[in-house]
């Protein structure tokens, strides 16, 4: 099926453990996305893509890094993970300045 | 500061009734996007909103737009149990490509 595709859909790290969350896209979209999902707080931008090779800080990026390898393609890393980094993580992409996002099924991390 | 406010937090009403969700933002927009999440599930769009009194239906919800006061609203109307999930509104605002600012979400429970 179409869309977005993230991998994988949940996971459970311990303190310190590193993780890559994988997202791709088949729509040929510009930009891609990833955002955190904490209950309360509605959707918070971690980095975003506007297009390939490019990528920018949103509004909550300290501990995590991003890497757009192809227009498909957008990885979400976690070098060192706490616990204040679990969460439902969810990737996105979009048209620059079009009909709004497509989303990913999320990530479900849990650090213990 | 960019920021989406959504009021009520959560809501529950019962079969039949009508009710209306309000998202406030801070400045000027260029759109903004109604979005349905059932519980574990990803957010689906609902509508985009791109000028001051547009007005978009489908079925029982219809969202419309006042940029005048930097305000939106998502109506219900003679509310069913299938409508029972969370409502978030995204905004894009002036300036900020195609980045969404997502307000905090209504959680809707309708009851029979």
């Amino acid at each position: 099926n179409a869309g977005v595709t993230q991998t994988p859909k949940f996971q459970v790290l311990k303190t310190g453990q590193s993780m890559t969350l994988q997202c791709a896209q088949d729509m040929n979209h510009n930009s891609m996305y990833w955002y955190r999902q904490d209950p309360g707080m509605g959707l918070r931008l971690i980095y975003y893509s506007a297009s390939e090779g490019t990528t920018d800080k949103g509004e909550v990026p300290n501990g995590y890094n991003v890497s757009r390898l192809n227009k498909r393609e957008f990885s979400l890393r976690l070098e060192s993970a706490a616990p204040s980094q679990t969460s439902v993580y969810f990737c996105a992409s979009s048209y620059v300045g079009l009909w709004g996002y497509t989303f990913g099924s999320g990530t479900r991390l849990t650090v213990v | 500061e960019l920021k989406v406010e959504q009021n009520p937090l959560f809501l529950s009403m019962q079969e039949g009734k009508n009710y209306t969700i309000y998202c406030n933002y801070s400045t000027t927009s260029d759109r903004l996007y109604w979005y349905r999440q059932d519980p574990g599930k990803s957010l689906e769009s609902l509508f985009v909103l791109l000028s001051n009194g547009a007005v978009k239906q489908e079925g029982r919800l219809m969202a419309s737009l006042d940029t005048k006061a930097r305000l939106s609203t998502l109506h219900i109307t003679a509310a069913v149990h299938d409508l029972s999930a969370t409502y978030f509104c995204a905004v894009s605002f002036t300036g900020t490509a195609s980045k969404l600012t997502f307000g905090t979400g209504t959680r809707l429970q309708v009851t029979l």
